[in-house]
C-alpha cells in the first residue's frame, strides 16, 4: 500500500507570493493533518481535517488555510509568504478522526522563502 | 491542554549500549502517547504507541516504552544501539476525545559512536 505523498518535494518563493502544497493521504485514510516544522519552533500543528471539514486548528494566522477534496486529498495554502514561513510541511493522514491519533505522515514539502 | 517535555536535546550512545530517550508529559485527561523517529530529509516514523491497553509497549526496531502514571512518563529504550538508529527521536501527545492532533515535544538527537 502507498504511503503519504506530498507535492512539490522543495519549492521556493519570495516574499509576498502565495503558495500551495498538495496531500494524498493512504489509500482509505480519511482524515488528514498539517504540521509544520522548524529549528526555532519545532513540530507545530496546523490543522486537521476529516471528511472535508475542518476539525482542529492550531495557532497559526489566517494566511495558512487548507481543504479537504471528497478524495481525502488536501492541500494547504500560505498567502503572503514571509521569510518565517521558511519550514519543513508535514501532512500525516489516520484511517478516521478522534480515536487514538495515530498517524502516518509524509516526507515533507520543503519550503524557502527568500 | 497536553504537552511532553523531553530531557536533553542530544544524546549520544555507544553501539551496542543501551539507548534510554526520555519524555514526561502533562495532560488533564489520560492521554495517548507515541514516539517517531525522524530520519534526516525524511518525514516522521511511527515507532510505538501507549493507548492504555498495556503499560509495556513494544514498537519497532527493537524499541519499547513503558508509561508509568506515577512518574508522567514513557521513556524510550532499546537494549543494544546500532548505527542505523541514529537520527531524531519525537515523543508526541494526543488527548483523547481531541481528534489526532499531536503535540510534539521538542525532539531528541540521538548519535550513536563505533
Amino acid at each position: 500500500k502507498a504511503g503519504v505523498t506530498q507535492t512539490p518535494r522543495y519549492l521556493i518563493k519570495t516574499r509576498g507570493q502565495q503558495v500551495t502544497l498538495s496531500c494524498s493521504p493512504i489509500s482509505g485514510h480519511r482524515s488528514v493533518s498539517w504540521y509544520q516544522q522548524t529549528p526555532g519552533q519545532g513540530l507545530q500543528f496546523l490543522f486537521e481535517y476529516f471528511s472535508e471539514t475542518q476539525r482542529n486548528k492550531g495557532n497559526f494566522p489566517g494566511r495558512f488555510s487548507g481543504r479537504q477534496f471528497s478524495n481525502s486529498r488536501s492541500e494547504m495554502n500560505v498567502s503572503t509568504l514571509e521569510l518565517g514561513d521558511s519550514a519543513l510541511y508535514l501532512c500525516a493522514s489516520s484511517l478516521v478522526w478522534g480515536t487514538d491519533g495515530e498517524q502516518y505522515f509524509g516526507p515533507g514539502t520543503r519550503l524557502t522563502v527568500t | 491542554a497536553q504537552s511532553v517535555t523531553q530531557l536533553g536535546s542530544h544524546v549520544s550512545v555507544s553501539e551496542g549500549a543501551l539507548v534510554l530517550l526520555r519524555c514526561n508529559y502533562s495532560s488533564s485527561v489520560p492521554p495517548y502517547l507515541f514516539w517517531y523517529v525522524q530520519y534526516p530529509n525524511q518525514g516522521l516514523q511511527l515507532l510505538l504507541k501507549y493507548t492504555s491497553a498495556a503499560t509495556l509497549v513494544k514498537g519497532i526496531n527493537g524499541f519499547e516504552a513503558e508509561f508509568k502514571k506515577s512518574e508522567t512518563s514513557f521513556h524510550l529504550t532499546k537494549p543494544s544501539a546500532h548505527m542505523s538508529d541514529a537520527a531524531e527521536y519525537f515523543c508526541a501527545v494526543s488527548a483523547t476525545g481531541g481528534g489526532n492532533k499531536l503535540t510534539f515535544g521538542t525532539g531528541t538527537q540521538l548519535k550513536v559512536e563505533l
